[in-house]
């Protein structure tokens, strides 16, 4: 089954504490993006990958950092956690051509006390 | 700046009745445009696509969408409301920016009445 897996789906963690969100898809898409979600404020974008390494910036990309070492996999890496970035986190994938659009993954709702 | 603009942060419509949901967008040249479906717990789940052609466009779970060049708009319809269609519609833009950003509309919540 063509499928984006994030792990984990839930996550609580403290402030400062170092955490990866792991993302993998098996559908050989070229680009992968990683999204925050926010009441009231849709979809931003933290990272992109156009391929393997190659990363690049999105709308909110502070306090995070992504690699590309695979084509299938694109973890997300939150190095100092802080409570602003409290969220639900979505991993998505799709053809370097964007017609096809995005699948999605099931998502990760992180929280940080 | 290019955004894309759902109007309507929730609506409530009875079972059984018609729905549009509307999508307006702001960019120079015509974009590739999605609508996206996430239901509660879940990721977001592509209904329908446009990117040339017919711009009444047939997608999945009985959804359609039709392209309006003039009002920049990219409105979705149902005729018939399910009670299992209650959840979160996203309205999406791809822009060509070297790489095809995808600009997010902020959602509209689909609530549905017995």
């Amino acid at each position: 089954e063509a499928q984006v897996t994030q792990n984990p789906r839930y996550l609580i963690t403290v402030t400062g504490k170092k955490l990866t969100v792991t993302c993998s898809q098996n559908m050989n898409h070229e680009y992968m993006s990683w999204y925050r979600q926010d009441p009231g404020l849709g979809l931003r974008q933290i990272y992109y990958s156009m391929n393997v390494e190659v990363t690049d910036k999105g709308d909110v990309p502070e306090g995070y950092k992504v690699s590309r070492k695979e084509k299938r996999n694109f973890p997300l890496i939150l190095e100092s956690p802080s409570p602003n970035q409290t969220s639900l986190y979505f991993c998505a994938s799709r053809f370097i051509g964007a017609e096809g659009g995005y699948t999605f993954g099931s998502g990760t709702r992180l929280t940080v006390v | 700046a290019q955004s894309v603009t759902q109007p309507d942060i929730h609506i409530t419509v009875s079972e059984g009745a018609s729905l549009e949901l509307r999508c307006n967008y702001s960019y120079g040249a015509t974009p590739y445009l999605f609508w996206y479906v996430q239901s509660p717990g879940q990721g977001l789940q592509l209904l329908l696509k446009y990117f040339s052609g017919d711009t009444l466009v047939q997608g999945i779970k009985g959804f359609e969408a039709e392209f309006k060049r003039s009002q920049s708009s990219f409105n979705l319809r149902k005729p018939s409301v399910h009670w299992s269609d209650a959840a979160e519609y996203f309205c999406a833009v791809a822009i060509n920016t070297g790489g095809f950003k995808t600009i997010f509309g902020a959602g509209t919540r689909l609530f549905v009445k017995a």
